[in-house]
């Protein structure tokens, strides 16, 4: 199995640019979670999606942000528009089963630099 | 507010000694407690957990140890490696979701 999938690794855009961060989960996972982390706050989880149904999105900072699950094998996280405080590492994380008992696969990341 | 706390940024170990990662936690609705490992450049892995039943699990060098009345959890290294150098998460869960510290990053040198 290849694990997780993110794309892009690295992303560099300007003030005001959309962002769209991409996620392929782990095959026959059913829960999908889009985590940010950053020194200040560390690692914060942002949406989950349990068989491609967003279950808590709290963790969204702002309108900005949007998340999306059109099928059990893709996932984008959307920043429109994208603002310097935006810059963090994004990581997307697929398991299987009870979310909060089971291990949760983390992908490589993405990390987001907005000049 | 954060409610699972690292208080320590870092830990410098030697070799071979044992290392120690402590984390606290405020929610008493927690029940289920994790530990990831992070290395540069990639996503944290899973590395051992333990239940609120249970005050001790192990896994070969790695031992996590639960008080809950004080709520407080402990990994344990024992010997530790140089590739055991990383960041090191601990998360909670109540329910359905984690929640994680900030992290410890541990430098094991030879």
């Amino acid at each position: 199995d290849a694990g997780v999938i993110q794309s892009p690794r690295h992303e560099v855009t300007e003030m005001g640019q959309e962002v769209t961060l991409r996620c392929k989960p782990i095959s026959g996972h059913d829960y999908l979670f889009w985590y940010r982390q950053t020194m200040m706050r560390g690692l914060e989880l942002l949406i989950y999606f349990n068989n491609n149904v967003p279950i808590d999105d709290s963790g969204m900072p702002e309108d900005r942000f949007s998340a999306k699950m059109p099928n059990a094998s893709f996932s984008t996280l959307k920043i429109q528009p994208s603002e310097p405080r935006d810059s963090a590492v994004y990581f997307c994380a697929s398991s299987l089963g009870t979310s909060g008992r089971g291990e949760q696969y983390f992908g490589p990341g993405t990390r987001l630099t907005v000049t | 507010d954060q409610q699972v706390k690292q208080n320590s940024p870092s830990l410098s170990v030697q070799e071979g000694r044992i290392s120690i990662l402590n984390c606290d936690y405020t929610n008493s609705m927690f029940d289920y407690f994790l530990w990831y490992k992070k290395y540069p450049a990639e996503g944290p892995t899973f590395l051992i957990s333990i239940s609120s039943i249970k005050d001790k699990n192990e896994d070969g060098r790695f031992t996590v140890f639960l008080n809950k009345s004080a709520k407080h959890l402990s990994l344990h290294i024992v010997p530790s490696q140089p590739g055991d150098s990383a960041v090191y998460f601990c998360a909670a869960s109540a329910h359905s979701t984690l929640t994680f510290g900030k992290g410890t990053m541990l430098l094991v040198s030879p």
